[in-house]
């Protein structure tokens, strides 16, 4: 059962452009967010975060929206720039109950020059 | 910042033999640590969570004969896949938790890229 979704496989953007990655969830106890960068043959990097006490998290060119009523999360990277070419995943967890991140299956991004 | 490192970044060994991962946890004492598991084109899933000093709780559908997992220490933890078939290839990824921040402290590993043939 996969409780994070990442429903587009794949995303092409122009240089400049803003650049929008949607995660969906289903488990409504789901309280921290967190999107990580992935290029091939890597461990994820950490991009940003986000608890659920909040609905906006800005940390330079990349901005992440919580909307909790429609249980969607979505990473903003503006403006986009090549070397943002990688595979994005959405993660997230019930820090209440458990330590356990459940992943999106991830987008991959592609910045066009 | 808090940093896992993780060894090797990719290994290939041949079918029957075992293979171990490390992951260290350079600058803090993680009592428990995760490893994830991600074939191609899927999430990673979580396989088993191990905690310093005792046996490593396995995620339903994961074998722990297969897959030990060995946490003798607060900075590493072990993954030994036993018995490697061309199946068990995959991506293998460690994170813990870091102490001190709270509900939301967590790094990762860099990942092994394991391929079985």
């Amino acid at each position: 059962d996969q409780q994070v979704k990442q429903n587009s496989p794949s995303l092409s953007v122009q240089e400049g452009r803003i650049s929008i990655l949607n995660c969906d969830y289903t488990n409504s106890m789901f309280d921290y967010f967190l999107w990580y960068k992935k290029y091939p043959a890597e461990g994820p990097t950490f991009l940003i975060s986000i608890s659920s006490i909040k609905d906006k998290n800005e940390d330079g060119r990349f901005t992440v929206f919580l909307n909790k009523s429609a249980k969607h999360l979505s990473l903003h990277i503006v403006p986009s720039q090549p070397g943002d070419s990688a595979v994005y995943f959405c993660a997230a967890s019930d820090t209440f109950t458990g330590n356990q991140f459940y992943f999106g299956t991830g987008t991959s991004l592609t910045v066009i020059p | 910042g808090a940093v896992v490192s993780q060894h090797p970044s990719w290994v290939i060994c041949k079918s029957g033999t075992s293979v171990k991962i490390e992951c260290r946890s350079l600058d803090f004492q993680a009592t428990t640590m995760f490893w994830y598991r991600q074939f191609p084109k899927q999430s990673l899933m979580l396989m088993a969570t191990s905690n310093e000093g005792s046996k490593a709780t396995y995620e339903q559908g994961v074998e722990k004969d297969k897959f030990l997992i060995n946490h003798a220490s607060l900075t590493l933890s072990t993954l030994t896949v036993t018995s490697a078939h061309p199946e068990d290839s995959s991506f293998y990824i460690c994170s813990a938790r870091v102490p001190g921040q709270g509900a939301y402290g967590y790094t990762f590993g860099s990942g092994t890229r394991l391929t079985v043939v």
